[in-house]
């Protein structure tokens, strides 16, 4: 079986600093693993993706992921955010075998204030 | 490209009324997906289909039925709506199963 584990539910950061948002999975096998981002009021959009290959994975908005096989995380980081990135964070989960569906961690909830 | 579309985006039921949730996608997409959404809960996966002409249960499929009507359109159906079923409810599709998937809008939905 798999699972996601999203360590914080809500981080609170100033405009323009740092941010990490921290994505753990348990799998025995490899993985695909996701990020998304859902705006207020909006739908879940791709933030980024790891398949296979480079380690480090940008994505849209300034966004990049590092997937660490040995501490079996994903986590998401941005150099310096800005107010319109307020939004709830999801990471995902499949194995390369391949179930169904993706397995979603609860989220976590980017503040970002002036 | 429209990308997956769901109407309606909000609904208003009393309790033991039926209502069906529309669900359509543009990306000739194989596998199709029905969420809800609450608070503190993440998403949970209601009911899926891999391919058309099958569906599958997800996590929480009590009180809810699904349809895939053709490859594009996949339903949702409460048939007799409860206050616990109060959500926002999302429908997503993917190229193959377990693949990348594309989201909806979401369909707002309470049940007084």
């Amino acid at each position: 079986a798999q699972s996601v584990t999203q360590l914080d539910s809500q981080v609170p950061v100033f405009e323009e600093a740092p941010v990490e948002l921290r994505c753990n999975y348990s799998s025995s096998v490899s993985v695909y693993l996701f990020w998304y981002v859902q705006y207020p009021n909006q739908g879940l959009q791709l933030l980024l993706k790891y398949l296979s290959g480079s380690t480090l994975v940008k994505g849209i908005n300034g966004f990049e992921a590092e997937f660490n096989k040995s501490q079996t995380s994903f986590h998401l980081r941005k150099p310096s955010v800005h107010i319109s990135d307020t939004a709830e964070y999801f990471c995902a989960v499949n194995t390369i075998s391949g179930y169904s569906t993706l397995t979603f961690g609860k989220g976590t909830m980017l503040l970002v204030s002036p | 490209n429209a990308g997956v579309t769901q109407t309606p985006k909000f609904q208003v039921l009393k309790t033991g009324q039926s209502m069906t949730l529309q669900c359509a996608q543009d990306m000739n997409h194989n596998s199709m997906y029905w969420y809800r959404q609450d608070p503190g809960m993440g998403l949970r996966l209601i009911y899926y289909s891999a391919s058309e002409g099958t569906t599958d249960k997800g996590e929480v499929p009590n009180g809810y039925n699904v349809s895939r009507l053709n490859k594009r359109e996949f339903s949702l159906r409460l048939e007799s709506a409860a206050p616990s079923q109060t959500s926002v409810y999302f429908c997503a599709s993917s190229e193959v199963a377990g693949d990348e998937q594309f989201f909806g809008p979401g369909t707002r939905l309470t049940v007084l």
